[in-house]
């Protein structure tokens, strides 16, 4: 079955810290889709990054990098010189073949000043 | 470029209350659209998508119904509110079989009383 894995209930990060976010998937399908996203306290769910199984280059977004690794089926979301204002709920979620994102339970991050 | 909008807010409902929140996107024409469910803490639960106006595929059996009257717009439906019905409401959009888009909306916040 799909699924996907985030093993980090919660993490605390120093600010100025690069912190990495762990997310496994398990599928059978050649082509899939991996995202990233970002829930602050208000509830928005906000898109971070983006990687798609044919990429050979791990996607950039500024201060955000998805470390994938097609073999270990592992797509990590590191975030550069952390800030407070990343202090958030964090989604890894796989698009499948049917075009549905399944989702990851989510990494709670709080940076500390 | 794409919007999508989604309301109300908040939302405190008795039980036994009907229910209605509506979504809607612009710039994109013929998107998916998705109602995902959040309980507190938790992941995000598929409801019901949806690729084209009258088409409406339901992912969990519930006490919950939705509509795609017009291209853009899709609507969370209940004639009845339960208890279990309280969460964290979420509209998304995506371009029909393409890892673009899925993006969401603001979420409403319904707790049933």
């Amino acid at each position: 079955a799909q699924k996907i894995t985030q093993t980090q209930p919660g993490m605390f990060v120093q600010e100025k810290e690069a912190v990495t976010l762990d997310c496994t998937y398990d599928t059978s399908d050649q082509s899939y889709g991996l995202f990233w996203y970002k829930q602050p306290s208000s509830g928005e769910m906000i898109f971070l990054i983006y990687q798609g199984s044919y990429d050979e280059q791990n996607a950039t977004e500024g201060r955000y990098s998805l470390n994938f690794q097609k073999a270990r089926k592992s797509a990590n979301l590191v975030i550069s010189a952390s800030q407070l204002g990343d202090s958030a709920m964090y989604f890894c979620a796989m698009r499948d073949s049917n075009y549905q994102l399944i989702w990851g339970a989510g990494t709670k991050l709080i940076i500390k000043p | 470029s794409q919007t999508i909008h989604q309301w109300p807010a908040t939302l405190v409902q008795p039980v036994g209350s009907p229910l209605s929140l509506e979504c809607t996107v612009e710039g994109t024409s013929n998107p998916n659209l998705y109602w995902y469910r959040q309980a507190a803490g938790r992941g995000l639960q598929l409801l019901f998508y949806s690729v084209g106006i009258g088409q409406i595929s339901s992912e969990v059996p519930q006490n919950l119904s939705a509509s795609r009257p017009q291209d853009r717009q899709f609507i969370l439906s209940s004639k009845k509110l339960l208890l279990s019905d309280s969460g964290f409401y979420l509209c998304a959009w995506s371009v029909y079989r393409q890892d673009y888009g899925y993006t969401f909306g603001s979420g409403t916040r319904l707790t049933v009383v």
